[in-house]
């Protein structure tokens, strides 16, 4: 079946510096979806990406998928500890209602 | 409602017992999706409804778990003769009618804040 892989599966980072997570599928997606999960609280929607080589911006959070639509990347500029959580990415395989999820990458700030 | 709910937002159970976790989707949301969430772990996928459709179970662990849901409103998640791996937060998510994965904001999922079970 889909799968979804997640790197790194956490990463500290001193505040104000960059952190990136990278997202792969073992099929294409037809879609990608991101997620944001603040310590002891539930998964966010936070954007969702459809066009091969899509990148959008939301602020500092710079959102990439893939032309082959089967990678995805988050880059945060200058990390704040606002940041702090598990971001996960999913996908849609192609004519697929299941959301297939990634682990996730859990983000820590040091202030 | 505003949002997904989720009750019981903790429950604490003996091994061996059967429990019931419940999930009110969003008015209108005709898809409901539960996950389970071990500690430190990702989203785990286990039964989807649709509709008026045949669920999918494909992601149920055991036949201890089963799910059901009248037409589009709540749905209850029954775990029996609960184990100790058992315990995880178990989230509830819902969306507007999909035809199927791709190019709609329809697929954003809802997330409830999730029953968290334990299982001593």
């Amino acid at each position: 079946g889909q799968q979804v892989m997640q790197i790194p599966q956490y990463q500290h980072v001193q505040e104000g510096e960059d952190f990136t997570t990278y997202c792969n599928s073992s099929t294409t997606l037809s879609n990608i979806q991101w997620y944001k999960q603040r310590p002891g609280g539930h998964p966010v929607f936070l954007i969702q990406l459809v066009k091969s080589g899509e990148v959008k911006k939301q602020k500092r959070l710079t959102f990439q998928f893939g032309e082959a639509k089967k990678n995805s990347s988050l880059h945060i500029t200058a990390t704040q500890t606002t940041d702090v959580g598990t971001y996960f990415c999913a996908g849609h395989g192609a004519g697929s209602y299941q959301l297939t999820f990634g682990k996730g990458t859990k983000l820590s700030v040091i202030p | 409602g505003a949002g997904v709910s989720q009750s019981p937002s903790n429950k604490v159970t003996e091994k061996g017992k059967d429990v019931e976790l419940r999930c009110d989707p969003i008015s209108g949301h005709t898809a409901l999706y539960w996950y389970r969430q071990r500690l430190g772990q990702g989203l785990e996928f286990l039964i989807y409804f649709q509709g008026n459709s045949a669920p999918d179970k494909s992601g149920l662990p055991s036949d201890r778990f089963s799910a059901e849901r009248t037409g589009e409103s709540v749905s209850t998640l029954t775990i029996q003769r609960t184990q100790q791996e058992d315990s995880a937060v178990y989230l509830c998510a819902s969306s507007l009618p999909i035809a199927g994965g791709g190019v709609s904001a329809k697929n954003i999922q809802y997330f409830g804040a999730g029953t968290r079970l334990s299982v001593l």
